[in-house]
């Protein structure tokens, strides 16, 4: 099947710093990556769609300038959480979907946990 | 809007038992439905999916699902149970334009 890889698993970070956090579709071309977040013992939230070559879409109640999304290949996408606060510690997973004219699933990635202290 | 509707946040089951998972959702076009599993500290593994067709749809790992469009459900199943069951399991829906909204998650315990 089709493997999505994010980097990296776990990162740790003071707060004020930024945060680049990678999603990479290994076998397949993603036309479209989405982004979520998910707090301890609750269900995923999405964040933001993102379309190789422009800018993402991101849903409500989502800062763009805070979570920064760039898709400037078909193969990754990066999340940078900007001047990250203890509040943004949360686990951040990736989906990649190949595109296409009918229904396309979306493959996960195993998810990557900010701690911000 | 679409919602998804998981009944129980924790279901305990006895090893080698049956198990059902609830899901309900409310959509007001064709949906597509899906069930994921998370084990700890992981990410997302796609259990099964409902697209069209016939509405009992397999899975993996012995799990299986009917989609009854009357009643808007789209319930887990498994016969018999193992430990390597126990994880929290997401239902989720999804329409046309590909977002896919989930549900708060079942957390199934597997008792020895």
């Amino acid at each position: 099947g089709a493997v999505v890889s994010q980097h990296p698993s776990r990162v740790i970070c003071k707060s004020g710093t930024s945060v680049k956090i990678e999603c990479r579709s290994l076998d397949f071309q993603a036309t479209t990556m989405f982004w979520y977040r998910q707090f301890p013992k609750q269900s995923l939230m999405l964040m933001a769609t993102s379309n190789e070559g422009s800018k993402a879409t991101y849903e409500q109640g989502v800062e763009k300038d805070k979570f920064l999304i760039n898709h400037a290949s078909l193969t990754l996408s990066t999340l940078t959480v900007t001047s990250a606060h203890p509040e943004d510690s949360s686990f951040y997973i990736c989906s990649a979907q190949s595109g296409g004219v009918s229904y396309n699933e979306q493959f996960f990635g195993p998810g990557t946990r900010l701690t911000v202290l | 809007a679409q919602s998804v509707t998981q009944l129980d946040s924790q279901v305990p089951v006895f090893e080698e038992a049956p198990v059902e998972l609830r899901c309900n959702y409310s959509s007001s076009v064709s949906v597509y439905l899906f069930w994921y599993v998370q084990y700890p500290n992981q990410g997302l593994q796609l259990l099964l999916k409902y697209l069209s067709g016939s509405t009992l749809v397999k899975g993996i790992n012995g799990f299986e699902a009917e989609f009854n469009k009357s009643q808007t459900s789209f319930h887990l199943r498994k016969p018999s149970v193992h430990i390597s069951d126990t994880a929290e399991y997401f239902c989720a829906v999804s329409d046309l334009d590909d977002k896919i909204i989930f549900g708060k998650g079942t957390r199934l315990h597997i008792l020895p």
